[in-house]
């Protein structure tokens, strides 16, 4: 079935510093989607990326679809504590009657 | 609109107990789904409905049971509570049954402690 990578596990920064993290499939995706989750409650959707190369912002938050469709990343510049929490990217399975979660990257932030 | 709810919140049960966890929805929408999350598992889909009468399993459905009878409702069963299934269990719905394309929304969850 579909796997996804998802790097890394977890990243601890002192507020202001950036913020990166990867998500990788084993396969060509026809799309990708991230989701953020603060602690204790559910996960919000963000953004979805559909095309190669595809280069999305909200705010301090940059998304990047890779040429292959292969990999995604969200960058986060000039972190701030509101962006602690865990990070999923989201992919389909074949038949897109399903949605494949990263693990997820938890981020904290330090004043 | 209520958005997605679910109910209980939180819940403690004895092993070889069973109970439902509640979902429901009020957006008409055609695809719900549960996942368990469990510390660095992420978010694993046990179940999910495209469609009133129609289910299907995930990558986890073991012990779980579904039945999707309305458009709003996706309650989900544990038939025999086993230690292994202590989680918290999202339910998600989008409007369209192309579910990987679509936005999933999630209720606020069930914390289940099985002892």
């Amino acid at each position: 079935g579909q796997q996804v990578m998802q790097i890394p596990q977890y990243q601890h920064v002192q507020e202001g510093e950036d913020f990166t993290t990867y998500c990788n499939s084993s396969t060509t995706l026809s799309n990708i989607q991230w989701y953020k989750q603060r602690p204790g409650g559910h996960p919000v959707f963000l953004i979805q990326l559909v095309k190669s190369g595809e280069v999305k912002k909200q705010k301090r938050l940059t998304f990047q679809f890779g040429e292959a469709k292969k990999n995604s990343s969200l960058h986060i510049t000039a972190t701030q504590t509101t962006d602690v929490g865990t990070y999923f990217c989201a992919v389909p399975n074949t038949g897109f009657q399903k949605l494949v979660f990263g693990t997820g990257t938890r981020l904290l932030v330090s004043p | 609109n209520a958005g997605v709810t679910q109910t209980p919140k939180f819940q403690v049960l004895k092993t070889g107990q069973s109970m439902t966890l509640q979902c429901a929805q009020d957006m008409n929408h055609e695809y719900m789904s549960w996942y368990r999350q469990d510390p660095g598992m992420g978010l694993r889909l046990i179940h999910y409905s495209v469609g009133a009468g129609i289910t299907d399993q995930g990558e986890v459905p073991n012990g779980y049971n579904v039945s999707r009878s309305t458009t709003e409702d996706f309650p989900l069963r544990l038939l025999s509570a086993a230690p292994s299934q202590t989680s918290v269990y999202f339910c998600a719905s989008s409007y369209s049954n192309r579910a990987s394309r679509e936005t999933q929304y999630f209720g606020p969850g069930t914390r289940l402690l099985v002892l």
